[in-house]
Formats: C-alpha cells, sequence, structure tokens
C-alpha cells in the first residue's frame, strides 16, 4: 500500500481480555516502530525494530505487553490481560533507513478498554 | 530526563496571519529537532527537522522552524496561515544515542479563523 496501515482502527475489550494490534508498515522499510498516545498528550515511544530484530523495547510498560515482527515486515502488538489504563491510541510507524528520523505514522488503533 | 514543552495547548489565528507554535526542551547537549503535523483522522506526517548549525530551517507547506540554541527552544513558523493549516502540531526530539526513539511534546492545536 501506499502508507502505514494499521487495523482494527477502532478495538473494545473487556478488561482481562488479550487483544492484538497489526501494522502493515510501507514496503520496504527496515525501521518499525511502536507508539502509546494517551488523550491530549503526545505519543510516547513502545519500541523499535530494524527488520525482524527487536533492539529497543524499553517502552513497553509491562510484561503483558508484547511486539513482534517475525518476518521484518508486518508487526503485532499484543496486549495481555487488558486494563483500562492500556485505554489508548497505538500508532505505529515506520521509515526506511535505520534510524531515519523522518518517521511514516499510521493513523492509529483506538483501544478502549471497559 | 528529556522533555519537551509545548507553549499552549491550543493556537488561534485568522487567516493570513502569522502562525507561531513554540516548543521547549531540557537537554544539555543540543537534541535533533522535529515538528510533526496530524490532520483530523490521519497518521502524523514528519513536517520538517532542524539540522545542527542552521538556525533557520525550511519545511513543507511554507513552514519554518526558528531554534534558539540560548533559550533551549525551537518554534514553528509560518507567515501567513491559510484554513488547511487547521490541524494538531507536535515538536520532538531525540538524543544523538538512541536518535530512532522520538520524544514528543503534547500537541498544539491550530485554529484558523476565516
Amino acid at each position: 500500500g501506499a502508507g502505514v496501515s494499521q487495523s482494527p482502527r477502532y478495538k473494545v475489550a473487556k478488561r482481562g481480555r488479550d487483544v492484538a494490534l497489526r501494522c502493515d508498515p510501507i514496503s520496504g522499510h527496515v525501521s518499525l516502530f511502536w507508539y502509546q498516545q494517551a488523550l491530549g498528550q503526545g505519543p510516547e515511544f513502545l519500541t523499535y525494530f530494524q527488520n525482524e530484530a527487536q533492539l529497543d523495547k524499553s517502552g513497553l510498560p509491562s510484561d503483558r505487553f508484547f511486539a513482534e515482527r517475525p518476518e521484518g515486515s508486518v508487526s503485532t502488538l499484543k496486549i495481555q490481560r487488558t486494563q483500562q489504563e492500556d485505554s489508548a491510541v497505538y500508532l505505529c510507524a515506520s521509515s526506511f533507513r535505520d534510524r531515519d528520523e523522518k518517521l511514516f505514522f499510521g493513523s492509529g488503533t483506538q483501544l478502549s478498554v471497559l | 530526563a528529556q522533555s519537551v514543552t509545548q507553549l499552549g495547548s491550543h493556537v488561534s489565528v485568522s487567516e493570513g496571519a502569522l502562525v507561531l507554535l513554540r516548543c521547549n526542551y531540557s537537554s544539555s547537549v543540543p537534541p535533533y529537532l522535529f515538528w510533526y503535523v496530524q490532520y483530523p483522522n490521519q497518521g502524523l506526517q514528519f513536517l520538517l527537522k532542524y539540522t545542527t548549525g542552521a538556525t533557520l530551517v525550511k519545511g513543507i507547506n511554507g513552514f519554518e522552524d526558528e531554534f534558539k540554541k540560548s533559550e533551549t527552544s525551537f518554534h514553528l513558523t509560518k507567515p501567513s496561515a491559510h484554513m488547511s493549516d487547521a490541524a494538531e502540531y507536535f515538536c520532538a526530539v531525540s538524543l544523538g544515542d538512541s536518535s530512532y526513539k522520538l520524544i514528543f511534546g503534547s500537541g498544539t492545536r491550530l485554529l484558523v479563523r476565516p
């Protein structure tokens, strides 16, 4: 596709359930990022992949959060046993080169945990 | 820890008027500086990046960034606002060792009055 695609666009989950959020980066982009954006705040870094390697996961809030990019393209962010504080917009971004700071963002997945 | 502060969650200007969005950062070492823009229902879009040594950087859509090292601030300006400039603007910084990781401000929503 022409841009970064994220699905679903909206996700409502009952507290305690697991969710999986998908990101399709721009074809050929080496780097992939996940950010979390709470209401009224700027995006906060979660994790970074270079191809299939997860080089930085320091921003993941807890061990309930897990991200993977097994073939170096599509990535999935999984949240286990969701809590209300997990409610946010989850943004995926990709860039052509490693450490190329011009990021291309998807429209995000808005997660609401009830 | 590095922090980024955007001054004013909302800025309202008349069409044709000067646009000035302000951003401060805390760092003993000048970081890399960026502006991103988010139009309604769209992902964040790269606007411009500050290059070391420059005090004025030109971005897309007529926007410019002025860097003031002594004040640890950088401001986004546009001489004449257009209705299509209405959006949310985020400044961001990254540090050399982790230059892939953007630290965002909380955003400024620009309103343009006809």
